[in-house]
């Protein structure tokens, strides 16, 4: 099935820094699309970025464009989520997903989702 | 593309059928998911390409639609579909969701 598991979220003050992580089990993670998603409070679901499999493609959300940086370690099974000069408007939980071409390039396996909170 | 959804909520009584409909700004073919969240939890896929219902969930669930006019309807809704319902395109992107239906209990 998958599991996917985020980690490193926390506190920071505006124009501060923080690096995600999501780990990944119980699939071949080396062969998918992963994503990132986040959820202000209260708020809908946003799309914030992807990468290709090989890492060689990323895209991002034009609001984080230049602010935050996607990357994998396929040898780790794991997605990373570079992110600086925060915002407030950053403050969300952060969602990896597992994007799968099979199912129309749905998002089939979601982690549990890790807290950003931007706050001086 | 822009993604709408209606209603943005609804209240509904168990055994009753619902239907949310979403609309794309431009022609999405049939790249349409649904999405079911509780709060709290990270949402779940019920529906992908349109129509078709990810394994384990319930038959209740189904879409239709291609293009830019979709829907999702419960056939008989149980206690445990009272949750947030987000449409969203994987055809490009952005892969934009749409802003959600609540649906509450009546």
């Amino acid at each position: 099935e998958g599991l996917l598991v985020e980690s490193g979220g926390g506190l920071v003050q505006p124009g501060g820094s923080l690096r995600l992580s999501c780990a990944a089990s119980g699939f071949t993670f080396s062969t998918y699309v992963i994503n990132w998603v986040r959820q202000a409070p209260g708020k809908g679901l946003e799309w914030v970025s992807a990468i290709s499999p090989t890492g060689k493609g990323t895209y991002y959300l034009d609001s984080v464009k230049g602010r935050f940086t996607v990357s994998r370690d396929n040898s780790k099974n794991t997605l990373y989520l570079q992110m600086n000069s925060l915002r407030a408007e950053d403050a969300a939980i952060y969602y990896c997903t597992k994007e799968d071409g099979v199912l129309h390039l749905a998002s089939d396996i979601w982690g549990q989702g890790t807290m950003v909170s931007v706050s001086s | 593309i822009q993604m709408t959804q209606s209603p943005s909520s609804l209240s509904a009584s168990v055994g009753d059928r619902v239907i949310i409909t979403c609309r794309s700004s431009q022609n999405i073919v049939n790249y349409l998911n649904w999405y079911q969240q509780k709060p709290g939890k990270a949402p779940q896929l019920l529906i992908y390409a349109a129509s078709s219902l990810q394994s384990g969930v319930p038959s209740r669930f189904s879409g239709r639609g291609s293009g830019t006019d979709f829907t999702l309807t419960i056939s008989g809704l149980q206690p445990e579909d009272f949750a947030t319902y987000y449409c969203q395109e994987s055809y490009t992107t952005p892969r934009t969701f749409g802003p959600g239906t609540r649906v509450e209990i009546k």
